[in-house]
């Protein structure tokens, strides 16, 4: 069975700090990756995905992974935080094909909040 | 291209009621999975259409089942609503279902059950 796991219920950083948000996973086989946020009554926003590859992988709104195969981790960063980044960050994992089809499975969230 | 939408937005029944929730996928794509999203916790599995079939399920009952059409628009039904149902419904599609594309989510549709 896959899960993910987000130590951290909260994060707080100045805006203009850089910002981890942290993600520990497990999963059979080379795992598909993926982060997402959710703003207040809003859907997920899909922001970036590890399928293959380079580890750090580059996303939107300026969000990057890093993929560490030995200690299962995808944490994501952003060297400067905004204000406006505040927000509910998902990870999510997915075993790869075949099977298993579109399957997420995500943690428990990290809510993000930059300050001033 | 359009996106991932989602009706109704809001929705209040009571328990033993049964309730249907729609979906329209974004254009181009022809799976659609729909997960539970509870008030503080990540979104759970429910299950995954893909060409009008079921492809896939999570741990919930029988009472939760749905339906895809030909245009890839979608239904999720609860029938028996119970209190532990209130929670974020969220549908998301993708284009092929096991090329490990990343999927787009709708809105969601909020029920409560009273």
């Amino acid at each position: 069975a896959q899960s993910v796991a987000q130590p951290e219920d909260q994060v707080n950083v100045a805006e203009g700090n850089p910002l981890t948000v942290k993600c520990t996973y497990s999963v059979s086989g080379n795992p598909y990756l993926f982060w997402y946020v959710q703003y207040p009554n809003r859907g997920l926003q899909f922001l970036l995905k590890y399928i293959t590859g380079d580890n750090l992988v580059k996303g939107s709104y300026g969000f990057e992974a890093e993929f560490n195969k030995s200690q299962t981790s995808f944490h994501l960063k952003k060297p400067s935080a905004l204000v406006s980044d505040s927000a509910l960050y998902f990870c999510a994992v997915r075993p790869p094909p075949p099977g298993g089809g579109n399957k997420l499975t995500f943690g428990t969230g990290t809510q993000l909040k930059v300050e001033l | 291209e359009t996106g991932v939408t989602q009706s109704p937005t809001h929705l209040i029944k009571t328990r033993g009621q049964q309730v249907t929730l729609r979906c329209s996928s974004q254009s181009g794509h022809n799976t659609v999975s729909w997960y539970q999203q509870a008030l503080g916790q990540g979104p759970q599995f429910i299950f995954q259409y893909y060409r009008e079939e079921e492809n896939g399920r999570g741990n919930f009952p029988p009472r939760f089942s749905g339906l895809q059409f030909p245009n890839y628009s979608s239904e999720l039904n609860v029938n028996a609503l119970e209190l532990d149902d209130s929670a974020l419904y969220l549908c998301a599609s993708s284009s092929i279902r096991d090329r490990g594309d990343e999927q787009f989510f709708g809105p969601g549709t909020r029920l409560t059950v009273l």
